[in-house]
């Protein structure tokens, strides 16, 4: 079955700590793994994907294939990046890869000053 | 340029009625999804339509939900006889081609609220 983890429902830190968010996945194949971000009042988008390889706002997320994991990372929190993060997987190549996402049930980041 | 629109943004109905939501997708996006956000549940897929056609609708929770798509580009999510666990934020995207290597760019979304 496909699934996607994300244990914590709500993680604080302080402004200038490190800041790992946690995601788990299962999938039969090699999805594609992505990370969407909902700040207040604002839409949900992309913050980054594991084909591009990028490092966006200071975040970074590695696939380990083997933990079947897909952590997000950032070394020095900001304020600004309090919101709440998504997980989120989507079937890899061939003819059932509709893009079709399928999320986790999302970590609140909050990052006090 | 334009992004993904939704309307109503909010819809307050009684339990039972119908409701239709709108969804105006990115002009040139042939792919068109409908997720639902709800506190219990998280987000969750509930239809995929690749031009007017939708070849994934695994994630429709019953009967009463159903959703077109006409012209390529406007989309329609109707829920007939609404419950009260159909309160939720339903999301809408598009993207260029049904694919997980494209960009999926969302909506501000509806709120239902099924009294």
């Amino acid at each position: 079955a496909q699934r996607v983890t994300q244990p914590e429902k709500l993680l604080s830190v302080f402004k200038g700590a490190p800041v790992e968010l946690k995601c788990n996945y299962s999938y039969s194949g090699s999805p594609e793994l992505f990370w969407y971000v909902q700040y207040s009042r604002q839409r949900l988008q992309l913050l980054l994907r594991h084909i591009s390889r990028e490092s966006i706002k200071g975040f970074t997320a590695d696939l380990n294939k083997g933990e079947t994991s897909f952590h997000l990372k950032k070394p020095f929190a900001q304020e600004e990046d309090s919101a709440m993060y998504y997980c989120a997987l989507s079937g890899g190549g061939g003819s059932s890869n509709t893009g079709k996402l399928i999320f986790g049930q999302g970590t609140t980041l909050q990052v006090k000053p | 340029g334009a992004g993904v629109s939704q309307s109503p943004s909010n819809k307050v109905t009684e339990k039972g009625k119908d409701v239709e939501l709108r969804c105006d997708p990115i002009s040139g996006h042939t792919a068109l999804y409908w997720y639902r956000q709800s506190l219990g549940q998280g987000l969750e897929f509930l239809i995929y339509f690749q031009g007017n056609s939708a070849p994934d609708k695994s994630g429709l929770p019953s009967d009463r939900f159903s959703a077109e798509r006409t012209g390529g580009s406007v989309s329609t999510l109707t829920i007939q006889r609404t419950q009260q666990e159909d309160s939720a934020v339903y999301l809408c995207a598009s993207s260029l081609v049904g694919s997980s290597y494209n960009e999926q760019f969302f909506g501000p979304g509806t709120r239902l609220t099924v009294l």
